[in-house]
């Protein structure tokens, strides 16, 4: 297996582009997240799903898009990149649509910077 | 909103030392998760407590759930190097809301 993959680890984009940040998982986990990490505050979360067809928002969705069409994908959009989302974005899956009683598996982050 | 607050911020320990990371909520939790991120990698689970007073062991760390399911600790004894990174606890809410504390940095001295 493996486990979650994301792409890309690195980029850089200019104010108002558009990006797509991909995430996998092949443990056919039902849970899948996605996070922003920033100095100091931990990890915030954006937005998530319970299963295929079913997404919702986190602590800090404005600015992100998602949709979840399979299992194993979990796409992240930017729609317009903005310097306050230079940051590290991390995608995560757990095994049950509910987080409680299930280890979130995350993967390698990716660093997005704008400027 | 539920709220998780962790302290200290950063933990500079001399190596063989102990130490004690605090994890509060402003509210009960049903259950809490810690992970571990070393620098530059990712989170990686460590463990989660379900019940109330609860306290399990990995090796030299010690995690505890309070009483109240409200507060949380990891104690590591006789630090290593092996220890540096990042501690985070996550707490999650009786409607499976989950929210991570800030994290607390740790830093070995040899």
């Amino acid at each position: 297996n493996a486990g979650v993959t994301q792409t890309p680890k690195f980029q850089v984009l200019k104010t108002g582009q558009s990006m797509t940040l991909q995430c996998a998982q092949d443990m056919n986990h039902e849970y899948m997240s996605w996070y922003r990490q920033d100095p100091g505050m931990g990890l915030r979360l954006i937005h998530y799903s319970v299963g295929a067809g079913i997404t919702d928002q986190g602590e800090v969705p404005n600015g992100y898009n998602v949709s979840r069409s399979t299992t194993e994908d979990f796409p992240l959009r930017l729609l317009s990149a903005a310097p306050s989302q230079t940051s590290v974005y991390f995608c995560a899956s757990s095994l049950s649509g509910r987080v409680s009683y299930n280890e979130q598996f995350f993967g390698p982050g990716t660093r997005l910077t704008v400027l | 909103g539920q709220q998780v607050m962790q302290i200290p911020q950063y933990q500079h320990v001399q190596e063989g030392e102990d130490f004690t990371t605090y994890c509060n909520s402003s509210t009960t939790l049903s259950n809490i998760q810690w992970y571990k991120q070393r620098p530059g990698g990712h989170p990686v689970f460590l463990i989660q407590l379900v019940k109330s007073g609860e306290v399990k062991k990995q090796k030299r760390l010690t995690f505890q759930f309070g009483e109240a399911k409200k507060n949380s600790s990891l104690h590591i004894t006789a630090t290593q190097t092996t220890d540096v990174g990042t501690y985070f606890c996550a707490g999650i809410s009786n409607d499976y809301k989950l929210s991570f504390g800030a994290g607390t940095t740790v830093t070995v001295r040899a």
